[in-house]
C-alpha cells in the first residue's frame, strides 16, 4: 500500500547550519506531496507542497523538489535558525482518493541551537 | 486564517468513561478528519467526514465513534475510554476541491487512568 518514510530524528544542528530531511514514499501513480510542521503546542501546518515530477515546493527559505525517478521529496534549507525547532511531517494524497486519505510520515523532530 | 478550535487542550479520564472530544473549523470546509498522534507512529486517521451527518472509517476507528451534526463541527467519541486510548487527538478540515490542504487545531492530550 501507499506509504511515507522518513528519517528517524530527532535532529540537532547549531545555528545556520545546512539542514536535510529526507523523505521517501511509495505510491502508485503521481501522488501530490507535501510537508507539514508542528511547532511546540501547536498543530501541523502545511510548510510546502508539490504536485508533479520535478515541482519545486518552497516557502520560509525552505525547499524540497519532487523526485519521481528515486520517490523522495527530502527537506531542505540553507541555514536553520533556533525558530525552526518543531517537528517535521513528510505526507502524501494518493492518486484518485479524492483527498481524504492523507497519508503521514512518522515525523521528524528538529532541534536547532544558538 | 482558516481556524480549528478544539475545546480541550488537556484531559484526564478514568477507564470506562464516556469522553467527548469537540471540534469547530470557522471556514466553511466539507471535510473534516480525526487522528491520534502516537510518538513514532506519525498520524493515523480515525475517522473522516466530507458532509453533515457523512462519516467513513479511517485506518484505526475501533473504540470510537463520530457525530457531525452541522458543518462546523465534528465531534469524537470514545464510548467506553481505556488506557490505550491515552494518546494526542487531532481534529483537521479541508475544502472538498484543490489540494485537500488539511488545517489542524492545536489537538487534545488525553490521558485515561
Amino acid at each position: 500500500g501507499d506509504s511515507v518514510t522518513q528519517m528517524e530524528g530527532p535532529v540537532t544542528l547549531s545555528e545556520e547550519a545546512f539542514l536535510t530531511i529526507n523523505c521517501t514514499y511509495t505510491a502508485t501513480g503521481y501522488p501530490s506531496l507535501f510537508w507539514y510542521v508542528q511547532y511546540p503546542g501547536e498543530g501541523l501546518q502545511l510548510l510546502l507542497k508539490a504536485t508533479k515530477a520535478d515541482d519545486k515546493g518552497s516557502n520560509k527559505g525552505f525547499e524540497a523538489t519532487y523526485r519521481k525517478e528515486t520517490t523522495s521529496f527530502h527537506l531542505e534549507k540553507g541555514s536553520v535558525q533556533v525558530s525552526d525547532s518543531a517537528v517535521y511531517f513528510c505526507a502524501l494524497i494518493p492518486p484518485g482518493t479524492g483527498g481524504f486519505k492523507t497519508i503521514f510520515g512518522a515525523g521528524t523532530r528538529l532541534f536547532v541551537k544558538a | 486564517d482558516v481556524k480549528v478550535t478544539q475545546s480541550s487542550r488537556y484531559l484526564v479520564k478514568r477507564t470506562g468513561e464516556k469522553v467527548f472530544l469537540e471540534c469547530v473549523q470557522d471556514m466553511d470546509h466539507e471535510n473534516m478528519f480525526w487522528y491520534r498522534q502516537d510518538p513514532g507512529l506519525g498520524l493515523r486517521l480515525i475517522y473522516f467526514s466530507y458532509d453533515v451527518k457523512m462519516k467513513e472509517k479511517g485506518d484505526i476507528p475501533e473504540g470510537y465513534s463520530v457525530s457531525r451534526e452541522k458543518k462546523e463541527r465534528f465531534s469524537l467519541i470514545l464510548e467506553s475510554a481505556s488506557t490505550n486510548q491515552t494518546s494526542m487527538y487531532l481534529c483537521a478540515s479541508s475544502e472538498s476541491r484543490g489540494l485537500n490542504i488539511q488545517y489542524f487545531g492545536a489537538g487534545t492530550r488525553l490521558s485515561v487512568l
